[in-house]
């Protein structure tokens, strides 16, 4: 089946404990993405990524990192992770070529 | 960077009826406009897209119109159905970027 997963699917954690939440599809696609979402503000990309070895900044990126050293992943890394860093975090992933964006089922990240 | 907005931010219909949900968006060089639903605790799910050199896209129940001109793009859901209660999102696309409107809830009111 044709999907992207993103694991944890819940997370709490406390200030400045770094951690990891991975992203992988199965798809074969160039574009991959990362989101954060917050009531009233939509989704907000942080980065992304067109390729391996390709990534950049999305609107928000401060406080994130990520990389992509192999196609079909592309893991989210909060070094320090803050309170304000509390959300929900959307992965996405395109085709090369194409639009449709196809989203992972979210992880919800509380930092204490 | 671009700004998108919604209006309305909240919409109650009665079902049956037609819903409208506009989606203004200020980078010219868009030129691909979909909009999401998501309900609650799920992930956005494309519902209908276009692009840019088409005006009007239609679906059984939902239908999309541009106006590239006005920089606005609008999403019609006819016959509402108490399943269509959600947050619907538009992310017009510029470049390699997505960027999502702040979201319309809509209620329908059986």
């Amino acid at each position: 089946e044709a999907q992207v997963t993103q694991n944890p699917r819940y997370l709490i954690t406390v200030t400045g404990k770094k951690l990891t939440v991975t992203c992988s599809q199965n798809m074969n696609h160039e574009y991959m993405s990362w989101y954060r979402q917050d009531p009233g503000l939509g989704l907000r990309q942080i980065y992304y990524s067109m390729n391996v070895e390709v990534t950049d900044k999305g609107d928000v990126p401060e406080g994130y990192k990520v990389s992509r050293k192999e196609k079909r992943n592309f893991p989210l890394i909060l070094e320090s992770p803050s309170p304000n860093q509390t959300s929900l975090y959307f992965c996405a992933s395109v085709r090369q070529g194409g639009y449709e964006q196809f989203f992972g089922p979210g992880t919800r990240l509380t930092v204490l | 960077g671009e700004n998108v907005e919604q209006h309305p931010s909240t919409l109650s219909v009665q079902e049956g009826d037609s819903a409208v949900i506009k989606c203004t968006y200020s980078d010219s060089a868009s030129n691909y406009f979909p909009w999401y639903k998501q309900e609650l605790g799920k992930r956005p799910q494309l519902i209908i897209d276009i692009r840019s050199n088409v005006g009007e896209k239609k679906d059984q129940r939902i239908a999309v119109t541009l106006n590239k001109t006005a920089k606005h793009f609008s999403l019609h859901i006819t016959e509402t159905q108490p399943e269509d209660s959600a947050v619907y999102f538009c992310a017009p696309r510029y470049g390699q970027n997505f960027v999502f409107g702040p979201g319309t809830r809509l209620s329908v009111l059986p």
